[in-house]
């Protein structure tokens, strides 16, 4: 089975600090890790994806990701947050070889930036 | 401009009623989902459909129903039979092709409230 687990309900950083928001996987085999964005009453909007080839993925709005094998994580980062960032963050898996299944959704982290 | 129209936004429905959302996406992706937010509970899969004609129940598929007798179109059916029907609906698409490359596209939601 897929699960994925952000274990922050809520992350809070001044503007201008760094973010990280955290996720954890687990998955038969090799993951396609996605995280996205929702604003509120929004739907989910994709930021970056890892699927192979390097560990560090960039995305948008300055966002990147790094991949962790061993420690089976994908946590979310960027070097200086924007006020503009608050917003919900949600981690998705799904093994490579799995066919088509579903994306498996974390349950989300609530970013908060404060000026 | 492609992407995936939910409709409608807000929608109350009376203890006992059936009601219908609504998604269409006009970017030619083979694979539709239906997802239930709750705060605190991330998404949770209800329904989807990978071909037209296709489909299969998700991890939370009672008191739901629905087809897909278009490609361009997944509605589904809130029946009376759901215990707890208030919850924000999201609507998603990818092509089958590739699916490895590319995230879900969502529809903007729709916000169900039972009156």
């Amino acid at each position: 089975a897929q699960s994925v687990a952000q274990p922050e309900d809520q992350v809070n950083v001044a503007e201008g600090n760094p973010l990280t928001v955290k996720c954890t996987y687990s998955v038969s085999g090799n993951p396609y890790l996605f995280w996205y964005v929702q604003y509120p009453n929004r739907g989910l909007q994709f930021l970056l994806k890892y699927i192979t080839g390097d560990n560090l993925v960039k995305g948008s709005y300055g966002f990147e990701a790094e991949f962790n094998k061993s420690q089976t994580s994908f946590h979310l980062k960027k070097p200086s947050a924007l006020v503009s960032d608050s917003a919900l963050y949600f981690c998705a898996v799904r093994a490579l070889n799995s066919g088509n299944t579903p994306l498996v959704f974390g349950k989300g982290t609530r970013l908060s930036v404060i000026a | 401009d492609g992407g995936i129209t939910q409709s409608p936004k807000y929608l109350f429905r009376k203890e006992g009623q059936n009601v219908t959302l609504s998604c269409e996406q006009n970017l030619n992706h083979d694979a539709m989902y239906w997802y239930r937010q709750d705060p605190g509970q991330g998404l949770r899969l209800i329904y989807y459909s990978q071909i037209v004609n296709d489909f299969q129940k998700g991890d939370i598929a009672e008191g739901y129903s629905g087809s897909r007798e278009k490609k361009e179109s997944f509605p589904l059916t809130v029946t009376s039979a759901q215990k707890n029907p208030t919850a924000f609906y999201l609507c998603a698409s990818t092509p089958l092709t590739a699916p490895r490359d590319y995230g879900y596209t969502f529809g903007s939601g729709t916000r169900l409230t039972v009156v």
